[in-house]
């Protein structure tokens, strides 16, 4: 019963920017977008989240549409080791649990 | 940022006997811990939500007394595989929120279980 919905699979060049796209189009007014990778065979990592307004850190860009219904994750400067699936996903405060749905492989080539 | 560290990374068992897996949060108290299941090349499949001193909620089709899972402390929660057999291979994770509330995970390293 994931809620968003990712492409497969994507590459991209070392060095380039890595965009990846969600779409969240039943989300709730106070569900707020995460994003998390996971390199094979380890735990996941968190890489950011946001509600409305686009967020920076020093990993990644979240650009969330005005209407909400969907997400981009960009990865600046790609590198091999970026390589990794990326999860999207939706969360409030009183949902409890979270629901990974199958993530986006992707592959950056050198 | 928070950590959660996972024990054993890697165990190998034989059919039959039980094996158990700790989640611990070493820097700030995990008022509730998560347990997921994965299969190769594929998503995380959550199995149970634990809150600290209380039942785990399972997810259906998840065996709670072939998984038994307790949350003792605010730092550590145990996955328990009981009689395990070679379909319970997989690899599993935890993940632990603070009590913030805030929605970040933070996961373990995962545990990859491997039965004879």
């Amino acid at each position: 019963d994931a809620k968003t919905t990712q492409p497969p699979s994507m590459d991209c060049a070392e060095g380039r920017a890595a965009n990846l796209p969600c779409n969240h189009s039943t989300i709730s007014g106070n569900e707020y977008v995460y994003w998390y990778r996971q390199i094979h065979s380890q735990g996941p990592q968190y890489i950011i989240h946001g509600l409305k307004n686009n967020e920076t850190n020093e990993m990644a860009s979240l650009i969330i549409t005005e209407d909400r219904k969907s997400s981009t994750l960009i990865l600046p400067h790609a590198t091999l080791r970026d390589t990794a699936v990326y999860y999207c996903i939706v969360w409030a405060p009183n949902a409890g649990k979270s629901t990974f749905g199958d993530g986006t492989t992707l592959t950056v080539k050198p | 940022g928070a950590v959660v560290s996972q024990h054993p990374s890697r165990v190998i068992c034989k059919s039959g006997t039980s094996v158990k897996i700790e989640c611990r949060s070493l820097d700030f108290q995990a008022t509730t811990m998560f347990w997921y299941r994965q299969f190769p090349k594929q998503s995380l499949m959550l199995m149970a939500t634990s809150n600290e001193g209380s039942k785990a909620t399972y997810e259906q089709g998840v065996e709670k007394d072939k998984f038994l899972i307790n949350h003792a402390s605010l730092t550590l929660s145990t996955l328990t595989v009981t009689s395990a057999h070679p379909e319970d291979s997989s690899f599993y994770i935890c993940s632990a929120q603070d009590r913030t509330n805030t929605g970040e995970l933070f996961f373990g390293e995962g545990s990859r279980l491997t039965v004879l």
